[in-house]
């Protein structure tokens, strides 16, 4: 397992269309996250999941935004009707629960591009 | 309203000196905190991290420095080396179940050859 992959790494859109990214955790990992990040700014948290179960959701995930985790392997994080706003890189990350610490481990991540 | 605060966007230090990166909280119930290194073109690599019941915690060159009193910390590196340059977040969460990460805005550290 060389970690956690995201797909695609590249996306350009055009505004109102909708885009979907897929992220694949490392394997044993029952914890997947997902990031957005612009530019000189960390990663904002925006929702995660353990196992298939989404647990929570920020406050900044529009009703535009949904994730999915079916079968609590790989998930997928959608964008309805896309903004200019949107345009920023988004992290997917992955954890195991139960190993004493809880560091996360993040994917490279899918540059979105709204024009 | 940053949370988590790196005042300082960019640092440079000569190769084979002491990098101090600083980073103060403001959410007094943060008892988790974790430094990630993060290069161009990749997603953020974690580095250390240092439970609220510690005020140190070191690994190889890196050592983390809690001082919960004035709500701030801060990571060493020394010596530091060319490979060093990236740019470090640091990082909060309310629990050490991870459940949800507060990063700072980062701060770029550029080592001198």
């Amino acid at each position: 397992d060389t970690g956690v992959s995201q797909n695609p790494r590249h996306k350009i859109t055009k505004r109102g269309q909708n885009v979907t990214f897929r992220c694949d955790p490392i394997s044993e990992h029952n914890r997947l996250y997902w990031y957005r990040q612009t530019l000189g700014q960390g990663p904002e948290f925006l929702t995660y999941f353990q196992n298939e179960a989404q647990l929570e959701k920020s406050r900044l995930l529009s009703d535009r935004f949904s994730a999915e985790r079916p079968k609590g392997s790989f998930s997928t994080l959608e964008i309805q009707r896309t903004e200019q706003g949107d345009s920023a890189m988004y992290l997917c990350a992955s954890s195991f629960l139960g190993q004493g610490t809880y560091e996360q481990y993040f994917g490279p991540g899918t540059r979105l591009t709204v024009t | 309203d940053q949370q988590v605060k790196q005042n300082s966007p960019s640092l440079s230090v000569q190769e084979g000196r002491i990098s101090i990166l600083n980073c103060d909280y403001t959410n007094s119930m943060f008892d988790y905190f974790l430094w990630y290194k993060k290069y161009p073109a990749e997603g953020p690599t974690f580095l250390i991290s240092i439970s609220s019941i510690k005020d140190k915690n070191e690994d190889g060159r890196f050592t983390v420095f809690l001082n919960k009193s004035a709500k701030h910390l801060s990571l060493h590196i020394v010596p530091s080396q060319p490979g060093d340059s990236a740019v470090y977040f640091c990082a909060a969460s309310i629990d050490n179940y991870g459940q949800n990460f507060v990063f700072g805005p980062g701060t770029r550290l550029s080592v001198l050859p």
